[in-house]
């Protein structure tokens, strides 16, 4: 089992929908979370990260943390065609300051 | 924020020749760096932990010997790849924590090579 899963989409979702990405993880120990946005031809880009079960928000962003199911999700509301990238979500592997990626949720936002 | 520089931003160079590539962190020290490879359309892959005053980490399959790094100080990391190939045309992504496990990223660098 890859240490962290996510769908590679695409996801497609019209303006203004809320999109829902969705990463699971394997390591019952892990205790921080990160989300990355990464537009084609660029590096990623941290835009969120959370520590504690349940919500936390950040403008139209927010995480969710459900650590019994090893579970973490990232809504996305009032979605923008500027939303349209790669949303990675990563997680704290073996080593010190590393963290796992996931393979990364290509995101389409339809105008 | 944490903020990471990358430079050059793209290269060109032809088959056979060295590249050196820098990563720094510009208002943040940072004792561990990381080095990535990205190819058109798939995943980031992680090359190698670069440690300050200390040898790199490197992940399996990676040849330590072609990509050299070096963690001259705490701010200042160096890829360099040595006899490329253009098989190593690619984009290069490093990183730094500056919170725990909180990764910055550098803009990247586009190499190719002919």
């Amino acid at each position: 089992q890859k240490e962290v899963e996510q769908n590679s989409g695409p996801l497609s979702v019209p303006e203004g929908a809320i999109a829902s990405l969705n990463c699971t993880y394997s390591d019952r120990g892990s205790q921080s979370f990160f989300w990355y946005r990464q537009y084609s031809g660029k590096s990623p880009e941290l835009i969120m990260s959370i520590y504690s079960n349940g919500d936390k928000e950040d403008g139209r962003f927010t995480a969710q943390l459900n650590k019994a199911s090893q579970y973490v999700s990232l809504l996305i509301r009032d979605s923008q065609p500027s939303d349209s990238a790669t949303y990675l979500c990563a997680v704290p592997s073996g080593g010190y300051q590393k963290v796992t990626f996931g393979i990364g949720t290509k995101l389409q936002v339809i105008p | 924020g944490a903020v990471v520089s990358q430079h050059p931003s793209r290269v060109i160079c032809k088959s056979g020749t060295s590249v050196k590539i820098e990563c720094r962190s510009l208002d943040f020290q940072a004792t561990t760096m990381f080095w990535y490879r990205q190819f058109p359309k798939q995943s980031l892959m992680l090359m190698a932990t670069s440690n300050e005053g200390s040898k790199a980490t490197y992940e399996q399959g990676v040849e330590k010997d072609k990509f050299l790094i070096n963690h001259a100080s705490l701010t200042l990391s160096t890829l360099t790849v040595t006899s490329a190939h253009p098989e190593d045309s690619s984009f290069y992504i490093c990183s730094a924590p500056n919170s725990p496990y909180e990764q910055y990223f550098g803009p990247g660098t586009r190499l190719t090579v002919t």
